[in-house]
């Protein structure tokens, strides 16, 4: 059954660093979401991408964020200029076209990244 | 904008038993509602998800959930609970018009013991 895949499962980097978090998306899906969640809370949804552009993205999602479909099957989250708030569990999901708030996101298994 | 409220952040139950994880939901506007489950270390699953028509969804591995238009609530429900039902559960919800972004609540921890 396809899947979403991330890497790296775990990131521990420095304050000031900038990270990539990467993901691979179900090959014939269309839209692809980066949620967060910061332990012990409740996820968080950060940008939604389609059409090579984003579509909505969260008051979250400032200046420090960006992301990228740099070929046809990767899709990226960068953080700039990481700071200790940045630590959490990010997901990446992606769906089909379709029924738009309707159809299913399939979800990978996340990245957690530390920031000391 | 919308909201998802789960009250319960742990919920221990007996193997076999019945349970019910409750959400409830505040919205402006029409919206699809889900649940989803995350097993230890993975990511998150679809278990069901009310779109229209019946109220009543069954999903996956036994649950079903009821949507409650009136108390805008969206309680999941199992009648026999297993070991391997151990897990966290999210209530979220989408906006109809939307690109399908998902809000979560803050999740339920089911915890099944033998």
């Amino acid at each position: 059954e396809p899947e979403v895949t991330q890497t790296p499962s775990h990131q521990v980097t420095q304050m000031g660093q900038e990270v990539i978090l990467r993901c691979v998306p179900i090959s014939n899906h269309l839209y692809f979401y980066w949620y967060r969640q910061i332990l012990g809370q409740k996820v968080e949804f950060l940008v939604s991408f389609y059409n090579n552009e984003i579509s909505e993205k969260s008051e979250i999602f400032d200046d420090q964020f960006s992301v990228e479909r740099p070929d046809g099957s990767n899709f990226t989250l960068k953080i700039r200029s990481t700071k200790l708030e940045d630590s959490a569990m990010y997901f990446c999901a992606s769906r089909a076209s379709g029924l738009a708030g309707g159809e299913t996101q399939y979800f990978g298994p996340g990245t957690r990244l530390l920031v000391l | 904008a919308q909201s998802v409220t789960q009250l319960d952040s742990q919920v221990p139950v007996f193997e076999e038993a019945p349970v019910e994880l409750r959400c409830n939901y505040s919205s402006s506007v029409s919206v699809y509602l889900f649940w989803y489950v995350q097993y230890p270390n993975q990511g998150l699953q679809l278990l069901l998800k009310y779109l229209s028509g019946s109220t009543l969804v069954k999903g996956i591995n036994g649950f079903e959930a009821e949507f409650n238009k009136s108390q805008t609530s969206f309680h999941l429900r199992k009648p026999s609970v297993h070991i391997s039902d151990t897990a966290e559960y999210f209530c979220a919800v989408s906006d109809r018009g939307s690109q399908g972004n998902l809000i979560f609540g803050k999740g339920t921890k089911l915890s099944v013991k033998p």
